[in-house]
């Protein structure tokens, strides 16, 4: 089957850093999403990765391996504004994305 | 340029209504979906589309129905509403599907409630 494992909450202080782990079983693999929702919004594009290895975007990183099925996403100086739900989703053989359940990410003062 | 558009942002039924969701992209994008979101679970698929003229189903595709009729429109059509259908919509697209890398812009999303 597929199947999806990320922590379903979250919490850290403002400026801290923070990683999000992701678990995949997919039927095939064509790389691997974060989204980013806000409450109430829809789901934004935050990073893709194809190969193993740490995708830097700003205060941004995602880091892949697919041997182990595994990846994470690494908030760093952490805002306010992050408090949101994080969602890992890789693409299976067929194209198609296959959603977590999402991790929520609560930032405290 | 608009992005994804859905309308109604908010709607309310009874079972057994029927009603579409109506979801536009301007972007000139190939690749059109729909999903669902409900508490505590991730995404999921109900229909989708790789071109005008071209759809098929996703995971939970059973009381919904599609068509695509021009690149930027793709509706999505409640059959017979059921209070199991109470739920967030989410119209995406892509520029294309088969190609890996290409992510998916969302629509803002419709909340529908069956009473």
């Amino acid at each position: 089957g597929q199947n999806i494992d990320q922590p379903t909450e979250m919490t850290a202080t403002e400026g801290a850093i923070v990683q999000i782990n992701c678990t995949y079983q997919t039927s095939g693999f064509n790389g691997l999403f974060w989204y980013q929702q806000h409450a109430g919004e829809a789901p934004t594009f935050l990073s893709y990765n194809v190969l193993d290895g740490l995708e830097e975007k700003g205060r941004f990183s995602s880091f892949l391996s697919r041997s182990k099925g595994y990846s994470y996403l690494l908030l760093k100086e952490l805002q306010m504004k992050d408090s949101a739900s994080y969602l890992c989703a890789p693409l299976n053989s067929n194209y198609q994305l296959i959603w977590g359940a999402g991790t929520k990410l609560i930032i405290k003062p | 340029n608009a992005g994804v558009t859905q309308t109604p942002k908010f709607q309310v039924l009874k079972t057994g209504q029927s009603m579409t969701l109506q979801c536009a992209q301007d972007m000139n994008h190939e690749y059109m979906s729909w999903y669902r979101q409900d508490p505590g679970m991730g995404l999921r698929l109900i229909h989708y589309s790789v071109g005008a003229g071209i759809t098929d189903q996703g995971e939970v595709p059973n009381g919904y129905n599609v068509s695509r009729s021009t690149t930027e429109d793709f509706p999505l059509r409640l059959l017979s509403a059921a209070p199991s259908q109470t739920s967030v919509y989410f119209c995406a697209s892509s520029l294309k599907t088969g190609t890996g890398g290409d992510e998916q812009f969302f629509g803002p999303g419709t909340r529908l409630t069956v009473l």
